[in-house]
């Protein structure tokens, strides 16, 4: 059973450009949660979806950020016109269901997003 | 909000011997869940422990253990006979009753001394 995917592991974007961040979660897992990791800081909550809906946004910028998990395939969070300041590492998690979520997450290996 | 406050940014211990580190949070509930994740060097986060907030008895897995002071909010992580696979940064984290999403302290980098 193959853990939370996430890819690319690294990515580079000159400023301006499109970064899209994929999440395959684990099997039979239809949540999935997205943070983000500025460099020496903790994880800061962005979103949480479940198939075809977003649950909680609250921590996602109001420009720029938008997220979706579709009813196939992986969750994207995507990036436009990246700046300096979207670089850091970018988590995705996920749980089977609401509840187990008490359980902790599984999360993914990150992205590394850097932006020139 | 709730808030999580690791206050050792660093900390290091020779091998074979035990170590503390400190997390304390914030919170007006009475029911929630705390977390210790370890992510080493490849990025990965790793869950070390959990704890449930309305079980008075600390939770313990092999070398890892917790002191859960509920009226204290504070919920520290003990690790004995320390590895060198020990060597990670270590996060506190909070999860609410029926919330979504975790609550992280800045982490403690953990150095561990041959």
């Amino acid at each position: 059973n193959a853990g939370v995917m996430q890819n690319p592991r690294h990515l580079v974007r000159r400023r301006g450009q499109e970064a899209r961040l994929r999440c395959s979660p684990m099997k039979g897992h239809s949540h999935v949660y997205w943070y983000r990791q500025l460099p020496e800081e903790g994880l800061k909550f962005m979103v949480y979806l479940q198939k075809e809906n977003i649950i909680d946004e609250s921590g996602m910028p109001k420009e720029r950020f938008s997220a979706e998990f579709p009813k196939e395939g992986p969750s994207i969070l995507r990036i436009q016109q990246v700046v300096r300041g979207d670089s850091a590492a970018y988590f995705c998690a996920s749980s089977p269901d609401r509840a187990r979520a008490n359980y902790g997450y599984t999360f993914g290996s990150g992205t590394r997003l850097t932006v020139v | 909000a709730q808030t999580v406050t690791q206050s050792q940014p660093e900390m290091s211990v020779q091998e074979a011997e035990t170590v503390t580190l400190s997390c304390t949070y914030d919170t007006s509930e009475s029911d929630y869940y705390l977390f210790w994740y370890k992510q080493p060097p490849s990025r990965q986060m790793i869950l070390v422990i959990r704890q449930e907030a309305y079980k008075q008895q600390n939770a313990t897995e092999n070398r890892f253990s917790v002191n859960f002071q509920k009226a204290a909010k504070s919920f520290s992580l003990k690790i004995s006979d320390s590895q060198l696979g020990d060597a990670a940064m270590y996060f506190c984290a909070y999860l609410g009753q029926g919330a979504q999403k975790l609550v992280f302290g800045q982490g403690t980098r953990l150095t561990i001394n041959p």
